[in-house]
């Protein structure tokens, strides 16, 4: 079993759509969790960190749920500019694993 | 400050050749980590580093080597090229500081083994 499983999608939804993705992990003693971004070829970045009961940014919420061991991300006003690969990424200890991602296609 | 680099980019090897893939950072970042990413899939970490001298294994740790003698450098070696071992390779690095977990990659390296 996966330490971390996503939907993998691909999430099709028009500009100004809000669109929510899941994670889940196996670890509950994991304390760390973080959303990267990664667009096609390149390398993952940190969209947000995930620490306690979750964090905002802008457009972007992210939430941790401990009882049923799952984060979400939330995007609202969806872009053309967010379409990209979503990595869900859980910090056991400086052993970070992650999951296998989640496309969001937004179109015109 | 050029953060997290990567050499070669892409790499073409026969089988059972052997190569080092090359990663530095200039952050004085603690910890290390070398990933692979094969399509549809997310990074699998092979071995990472909590600083120079100590090394440990991944997930998915065989077939390569690591060694860290530097703070900034942190090579990757595969001794005897095997087709399973094409991909792209990422190295990453962080503080190791608590509340700063924040991963920053390298470009990454496209490896293809004929």
């Amino acid at each position: 079993r996966k330490e971390v499983e996503q939907d993998p999608g691909p999430f099709n939804v028009p500009e100004g759509a809000t669109v929510a993705f899941n994670c889940t992990y196996s670890n509950s003693a994991s304390q760390s969790f973080f959303w990267y971004r990664q667009d096609c070829r390149k390398e993952p970045k940190l969209l947000m960190s995930v620490y306690s009961s979750g964090n905002e940014d802008g457009r972007f919420t992210a939430q941790l749920n401990r009882a049923s061991q799952y984060i979400s991300l939330l995007i609202r006003d969806s872009k053309l500019s967010d379409s990209a690969t979503y990595l869900c990424v859980e910090d056991n200890f400086n052993k970070f694993y992650f999951g296998s991602g989640t496309k969001l296609n937004v179109k015109p | 400050n050029a953060g997290v680099t990567q050499t070669p980019k892409f790499q073409v090897l026969k089988t059972g050749q052997s190569m080092t893939l090359q990663c530095a950072q200039d952050m004085n970042h603690e910890y290390m980590s070398w990933y692979r990413q094969d399509p549809g899939m997310g990074l699998r970490l092979i071995h990472y580093s909590v600083g120079a001298g100590i090394t440990d294994q991944g997930e998915v740790p065989n077939g390569y080597n690591v060694s860290r003698s530097t703070t900034e450098d942190f090579p990757l070696r595969l001794l005897s090229a095997a087709p399973s071992q094409t991909s792209v390779y990422f190295c990453a690095s962080h503080p190791g500081v608590a509340g700063q977990e924040t991963q920053y990659f390298g470009p990454g390296t496209r490896l293809l083994v004929l």
